[in-house]
């Protein structure tokens, strides 16, 4: 299988306390995403990197969250003090490059987090 | 900000019907692309428009981009069980960046 994929599918954490999701792309894929999901609602984006430079990050990524992606390959997203209202999907998805007006992005499965 | 409106957001109807999923914005977009996504799992990419009046057939769902790149419809001939799911319209302003999604048509299709 050579989709996206992400690690823990689940996590159940206390409030207060940190996490580190962990994505890993389409091999050939140098355009690497983060985005958001909460019940009831569509993604929401939080940052991108392309390759290793991380070149957007969203208003809605406070300064207790982080995202590496450090040899361009897989990247990591680590949420500090996690609070209740972090409880949500949280997605990755890649793209490559391919030089026209338009990238698809794939996803993979997602990693549900809840903050008890 | 760019906003994607769906509708409708929840829709439930009997196998063979036939229906269309609207997505709306204010905002011009270069490409648009429909997901569709199971609980649990991430959405799984099923067509990718990006020329104003162009319509792509996928077996019974028929997508369309409007003319002025800003709305799009996603029809589906003769629903199945199998079609439900959400469905989620995104919308990409240029190659590399973010895609905004639209809020997503929740179907379920009853046998």
């Amino acid at each position: 299988d050579t989709g996206v994929s992400q690690d823990p599918r689940h996590k159940i954490t206390k409030r207060g306390q940190n996490v580190t999701f962990r994505c890993d792309p389409i091999s050939e894929h140098n355009r690497l995403y983060w985005y958001r999901q909460t019940l009831g609602q569509g993604p929401e984006f939080l940052t991108y990197f392309q390759n290793e430079a991380q070149l957007e990050k969203s208003r809605l990524l406070s300064d207790r969250f982080s995202a590496e992606r450090p040899k361009g390959s897989f990247s990591t997203l680590e949420i500090q003090r996690t609070e209740q209202g972090d409880s949500a999907m949280y997605l990755c998805a890649s793209s490559q490059e391919s030089g026209g007006t338009y990238n698809e992005q794939f996803f993979g499965p997602g990693t549900r987090l809840t903050v008890l | 900000t760019q906003l994607l409106e769906q509708s409708p957001q929840f829709l439930s109807i009997q196998e063979g019907e036939n229906l269309t999923v609207y997505c709306n914005s204010s905002s011009v977009f270069s490409s648009l692309q429909w997901y569709r996504q199971e609980p649990g799992e991430g959405p799984v990419l099923l067509v990718t428009v990006v020329t104003g009046g162009e319509v792509k057939k996928l077996k019974r769902l028929t997508f369309q981009f409007g003319d002025a790149r800003k709305d799009s419809s996603l029809h589906i001939t003769a629903a199945q069980p199998g079609d439900t799911g959400l469905y989620l319209c995104a919308g990409g302003v240029w190659a590399g960046n973010m895609l905004t999604f639209g809020g997503g048509t929740r179907l379920m299709v009853k046998p």
